[in-house]
């Protein structure tokens, strides 16, 4: 299994382009996750997905949009990217496994904004 | 959702040494969870442990949930031990991917 898959890996914008995170899940699990991760701090929640055809704001959602495109699928969209976007996004799934919850991420998204 | 925070910022060791890293929250929890981000940025979840003590190898965590606390401890701590640990606990709603971090403890073992 590829748990989560994130595409693409690096990426670079001039400020206004448009962009989208795209991530894919094969564990069959139903919550998906977009976290980005400043320099110095943890992560902070953007959007998620407690299951196919609902999403949610979280902490930070202001300048993103997010399809969930079917259960496998969660994407990110910034409309019109600005500096204060640069970041690396995580995109993770949640499972209960054994009376645990586990939250397994993608391995990172770098994004530049110029 | 809580507020979370962790200590040290930062710490530095000698190979084989142990230590503690202590993480802080201001409300109950019922879902809190370590991590692990390994200097090539991948995150690796280490534990579930809202209360109780769990062993992982040589990695075990303790929450006292009546206190509002979480411990982490390493012991015979390795090289590839270092990088970033976070704690993070509910930040609101039923969803238990959705979460408040710390701002991280960053680790460094050297040999």
């Amino acid at each position: 299994n590829a748990g989560v898959t994130q595409t693409p890996k690096f990426q670079v914008l001039k400020t206004g382009q448009s962009m989208t995170l795209q991530c894919a899940q094969d564990m069959n699990h139903n919550s998906m996750y977009w976290y980005r991760q400043d320099p110095g701090m943890g992560l902070r929640l953007i959007y998620y997905s407690a299951s196919e055809g609902t999403t949610d704001k979280g902490e930070v959602p202001n300048g993103y949009n997010v399809s969930r495109l079917n259960k496998r699928e969660f994407s990110l969209r910034l409309e019109s990217a600005a500096p204060s976007q640069t970041s690396v996004y995580f995109c993770a799934s949640h499972r209960r496994v054994s009376g645990a919850n586990v939250l397994t991420f993608g391995a990172g998204s770098r994004l530049t904004v110029l | 959702g809580i507020q979370v925070e962790q200590s040290p910022p930062d710490l530095i060791l000698q190979e084989g040494a142990n230590s503690t890293l202590r993480c802080n929250f201001s409300d109950s929890v019922n879902n809190l969870q370590w991590f692990h981000q390994n200097p090539w940025g991948q995150l690796i979840n280490l534990f579930y442990i809202p209360s109780g003590t769990k062993q992982n190898g040589r990695l075990s965590a303790t929450t006292v949930a009546t206190e509002r606390y979480s411990l982490l401890y390493i012991s015979s701590s390795q090289t590839t031990d270092s990088g970033v640990y976070f704690c993070a606990g509910p930040a609101g709603g039923t969803s238990y991917g959705k979460l408040t971090f710390g701002q991280g403890t960053i680790l460094t073992v050297h040999p």
